[in-house]
Protein backbone atom coordinates (compact mmCIF):
# COMPACT_ATOMS: atom_id res chain seq x y z
CA UNK A 1 0.00 0.00 0.00
CA UNK A 2 0.68 3.78 -0.24
CA UNK A 3 3.32 4.86 2.71
CA UNK A 4 2.92 8.42 4.15
CA UNK A 5 3.26 11.56 1.43
CA UNK A 6 3.92 15.01 2.08
CA UNK A 7 3.28 18.12 0.02
CA UNK A 8 5.16 20.22 -1.52
CA UNK A 9 8.72 18.18 -1.73
CA UNK A 10 9.83 21.58 -1.38
CA UNK A 11 9.02 24.99 -0.41
CA UNK A 12 10.72 28.48 -1.36
CA UNK A 13 9.32 31.57 0.61
CA UNK A 14 10.00 34.79 2.14
CA UNK A 15 10.41 36.16 5.26
CA UNK A 16 7.01 37.13 6.74
CA UNK A 17 4.93 35.20 4.76
CA UNK A 18 2.05 31.97 5.61
CA UNK A 19 2.91 28.71 4.87
CA UNK A 20 1.04 25.09 4.67
CA UNK A 21 2.54 21.88 4.63
CA UNK A 22 0.68 18.73 4.12
CA UNK A 23 1.10 14.89 5.23
CA UNK A 24 -1.49 12.13 4.33
CA UNK A 25 -0.97 9.15 6.66
CA UNK A 26 -0.58 5.41 5.92
CA UNK A 27 -4.66 4.52 5.64
CA UNK A 28 -5.63 3.33 9.05
CA UNK A 29 -3.00 4.85 10.77
CA UNK A 30 -4.79 6.84 13.74
CA UNK A 31 -1.61 8.45 15.36
CA UNK A 32 0.05 10.94 13.18
CA UNK A 33 3.37 13.20 13.97
CA UNK A 34 5.19 16.35 13.06
CA UNK A 35 8.82 16.39 13.21
CA UNK A 36 11.21 19.20 12.20
CA UNK A 37 15.27 17.84 10.85
CA UNK A 38 17.60 20.56 10.62
CA UNK A 39 21.15 20.29 8.64
CA UNK A 40 23.46 17.54 10.38
CA UNK A 41 20.44 17.11 13.13
CA UNK A 42 18.17 14.32 13.72
CA UNK A 43 14.40 15.25 13.61
CA UNK A 44 13.08 16.96 16.80
CA UNK A 45 9.69 16.47 17.34
CA UNK A 46 6.73 19.32 17.30
CA UNK A 47 3.41 17.47 17.60
CA UNK A 48 1.41 14.33 17.84
CA UNK A 49 -2.16 13.47 17.29
CA UNK A 50 -4.07 10.98 18.26
CA UNK A 51 -7.60 10.81 16.11
CA UNK A 52 -8.50 14.52 15.46
CA UNK A 53 -6.75 16.03 18.78
CA UNK A 54 -3.23 16.87 19.35
CA UNK A 55 -2.72 15.19 22.31
CA UNK A 56 0.95 16.64 22.31
CA UNK A 57 2.34 20.11 20.99
CA UNK A 58 4.98 20.59 23.71
CA UNK A 59 7.71 20.73 20.48
CA UNK A 60 6.02 23.68 18.71
CA UNK A 61 8.68 25.95 19.36
CA UNK A 62 6.20 29.09 19.33
CA UNK A 63 2.81 30.33 18.49
CA UNK A 64 3.52 31.01 14.98
CA UNK A 65 3.45 27.29 14.47
CA UNK A 66 -0.06 25.30 14.19
CA UNK A 67 -1.14 22.08 12.59
CA UNK A 68 -4.73 20.62 12.50
CA UNK A 69 -6.14 17.54 11.41
CA UNK A 70 -10.10 17.73 11.41
CA UNK A 71 -11.44 14.62 10.11
CA UNK A 72 -8.28 12.52 11.39
CA UNK A 73 -6.98 11.29 8.31
CA UNK A 74 -4.79 14.35 6.70
CA UNK A 75 -2.87 16.69 8.68
CA UNK A 76 -1.77 20.45 7.63
CA UNK A 77 1.67 22.31 9.62
CA UNK A 78 0.97 26.04 9.63
CA UNK A 79 3.59 28.52 9.61
CA UNK A 80 2.71 32.22 10.05
CA UNK A 81 5.12 35.12 9.21
CA UNK A 82 8.10 32.72 8.91
CA UNK A 83 11.92 33.31 9.38
CA UNK A 84 14.86 32.02 8.26
CA UNK A 85 15.50 29.84 11.20
CA UNK A 86 12.83 27.77 10.20
CA UNK A 87 14.50 26.60 7.11
CA UNK A 88 14.59 22.88 7.56
CA UNK A 89 12.91 19.62 6.43
CA UNK A 90 9.98 19.20 8.18
CA UNK A 91 8.65 15.60 8.26
CA UNK A 92 5.51 13.96 8.96
CA UNK A 93 5.25 10.33 10.28
CA UNK A 94 2.05 7.67 11.15
CA UNK A 95 1.93 4.40 13.55
CA UNK A 96 -0.58 2.62 14.52
CA UNK A 97 -3.00 3.47 17.22
CA UNK A 98 -0.71 3.87 20.51
CA UNK A 99 -2.88 1.83 23.06
CA UNK A 100 0.01 1.83 25.48
CA UNK A 101 2.21 -0.65 27.05
CA UNK A 102 3.53 -2.81 24.09
CA UNK A 103 1.18 -0.77 21.44
CA UNK A 104 3.12 2.15 22.63
CA UNK A 105 5.82 0.68 20.60
CA UNK A 106 4.31 0.91 17.43
CA UNK A 107 6.85 1.79 14.75
CA UNK A 108 6.29 5.28 12.84
CA UNK A 109 6.13 5.13 9.37
CA UNK A 110 7.63 8.57 7.79
CA UNK A 111 7.07 10.79 4.48
CA UNK A 112 9.64 11.85 2.62
CA UNK A 113 9.58 15.43 4.26
CA UNK A 114 8.90 19.38 2.88
CA UNK A 115 12.18 21.06 2.29
CA UNK A 116 11.26 24.57 3.53
CA UNK A 117 13.61 27.10 2.65
CA UNK A 118 12.44 30.90 4.32
CA UNK A 119 14.92 33.50 2.09
CA UNK B 1 13.15 13.81 29.98
CA UNK B 2 14.60 11.29 27.47
CA UNK B 3 17.87 11.53 25.83
CA UNK B 4 19.57 9.67 22.75
CA UNK B 5 23.47 10.32 22.37
CA UNK B 6 25.31 8.42 19.17
CA UNK B 7 29.01 9.22 20.01
CA UNK B 8 30.07 8.80 16.23
CA UNK B 9 29.22 11.06 13.76
CA UNK B 10 30.86 8.89 11.07
CA UNK B 11 32.04 5.33 10.90
CA UNK B 12 34.44 3.83 7.84
CA UNK B 13 34.15 0.08 7.16
CA UNK B 14 35.12 -2.29 4.82
CA UNK B 15 32.77 -4.43 2.63
CA UNK B 16 32.22 -7.71 4.14
CA UNK B 17 33.52 -6.71 7.36
CA UNK B 18 30.95 -6.73 10.70
CA UNK B 19 29.94 -2.98 11.70
CA UNK B 20 28.90 -1.61 14.57
CA UNK B 21 26.82 1.62 15.12
CA UNK B 22 26.66 2.95 18.95
CA UNK B 23 23.97 4.58 20.74
CA UNK B 24 23.20 5.05 24.46
CA UNK B 25 20.09 6.34 25.74
CA UNK B 26 18.64 8.03 28.97
CA UNK B 27 15.13 7.41 29.98
CA UNK B 28 13.38 7.37 33.71
CA UNK B 29 11.19 4.24 33.46
CA UNK B 30 12.02 1.82 30.94
CA UNK B 31 13.04 2.62 27.12
CA UNK B 32 11.40 1.71 23.63
CA UNK B 33 14.76 1.56 21.28
CA UNK B 34 14.16 1.80 17.29
CA UNK B 35 16.72 2.58 14.59
CA UNK B 36 15.99 3.70 11.20
CA UNK B 37 18.17 4.68 8.23
CA UNK B 38 18.03 7.56 5.90
CA UNK B 39 19.43 7.70 2.49
CA UNK B 40 20.24 10.27 0.46
CA UNK B 41 16.61 12.85 -0.41
CA UNK B 42 14.85 10.35 0.98
CA UNK B 43 12.47 9.61 4.41
CA UNK B 44 13.73 7.67 7.48
CA UNK B 45 13.19 3.46 6.92
CA UNK B 46 12.51 2.03 9.63
CA UNK B 47 15.21 -1.04 10.79
CA UNK B 48 14.46 -2.62 13.80
CA UNK B 49 12.78 -2.18 17.52
CA UNK B 50 13.49 -3.27 21.02
CA UNK B 51 9.72 -3.17 23.27
CA UNK B 52 10.36 -5.99 25.95
CA UNK B 53 11.66 -9.19 25.68
CA UNK B 54 14.62 -11.24 24.09
CA UNK B 55 17.50 -8.73 24.31
CA UNK B 56 18.76 -8.96 20.54
CA UNK B 57 16.47 -8.01 18.23
CA UNK B 58 16.86 -8.72 14.29
CA UNK B 59 15.39 -6.16 11.81
CA UNK B 60 15.79 -5.44 8.00
CA UNK B 61 18.19 -5.75 5.77
CA UNK B 62 20.41 -8.27 8.24
CA UNK B 63 20.68 -5.68 10.84
CA UNK B 64 20.68 -6.61 14.56
CA UNK B 65 20.93 -4.34 17.66
CA UNK B 66 21.40 -5.63 21.50
CA UNK B 67 19.56 -4.16 24.31
CA UNK B 68 21.71 -3.57 27.13
CA UNK B 69 19.73 -2.56 30.33
CA UNK B 70 23.13 -2.05 32.45
CA UNK B 71 25.44 0.04 29.92
CA UNK B 72 21.72 2.07 28.75
CA UNK B 73 22.81 1.59 24.86
CA UNK B 74 21.39 -0.28 21.69
CA UNK B 75 24.23 -0.69 19.18
CA UNK B 76 23.24 -1.57 15.96
CA UNK B 77 25.29 -4.58 14.24
CA UNK B 78 25.48 -6.55 11.10
CA UNK B 79 27.86 -8.99 10.22
CA UNK B 80 29.51 -8.58 7.10
CA UNK B 81 28.67 -5.26 5.38
CA UNK B 82 27.79 -3.71 2.09
CA UNK B 83 28.39 -0.88 -0.14
CA UNK B 84 25.05 0.14 -0.04
CA UNK B 85 24.38 -0.24 3.44
CA UNK B 86 25.94 3.46 3.46
CA UNK B 87 23.62 5.90 4.40
CA UNK B 88 22.84 7.91 7.89
CA UNK B 89 21.60 6.08 10.83
CA UNK B 90 19.56 7.01 13.10
CA UNK B 91 19.02 5.92 17.18
CA UNK B 92 15.70 6.77 18.81
CA UNK B 93 14.10 6.53 22.28
CA UNK B 94 10.45 6.56 23.91
CA UNK B 95 9.69 6.09 27.42
CA UNK B 96 7.46 3.49 28.50
CA UNK B 97 5.01 5.64 30.45
CA UNK B 98 2.07 4.44 30.07
CA UNK B 99 0.21 7.66 28.83
CA UNK B 100 0.81 10.89 27.38
CA UNK B 101 2.66 11.23 24.07
CA UNK B 102 4.46 9.27 21.75
CA UNK B 103 6.92 11.31 20.70
CA UNK B 104 10.53 10.06 19.47
CA UNK B 105 13.50 11.60 20.69
CA UNK B 106 16.58 10.80 18.03
CA UNK B 107 20.08 11.13 17.98
CA UNK B 108 22.26 13.44 15.64
CA UNK B 109 22.89 10.46 13.60
CA UNK B 110 25.94 8.44 12.24
CA UNK B 111 27.29 8.31 8.65
CA UNK B 112 28.17 4.99 7.87
CA UNK B 113 30.40 4.56 4.81
CA UNK B 114 31.23 0.98 3.56
CA UNK B 115 34.68 1.00 1.55
CA UNK B 116 34.44 -1.38 -1.79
Amino acid sequence: GAGVSQTPSNKVTEKGKYVELRCDPISGHTALYWYRQSLGQGPEFLIYFQGTGAADDSGLPNDRFFAVRPEGSVSTLKIQRTERGDSAVYLCASSLKALGGAGGGNEQFFGPGTRLTVL
Amino acid sequence: AQSVAQPEDQVNVAEGNPLTVKCTYSVSGNPYLFWYVQYPNRGLQFLLKYITGDNLVKGSYGFEAEFNKSQTSFHLKKPSALVSDSALYFCAVREDSGAGSYQLTFGKGTKLSVIP
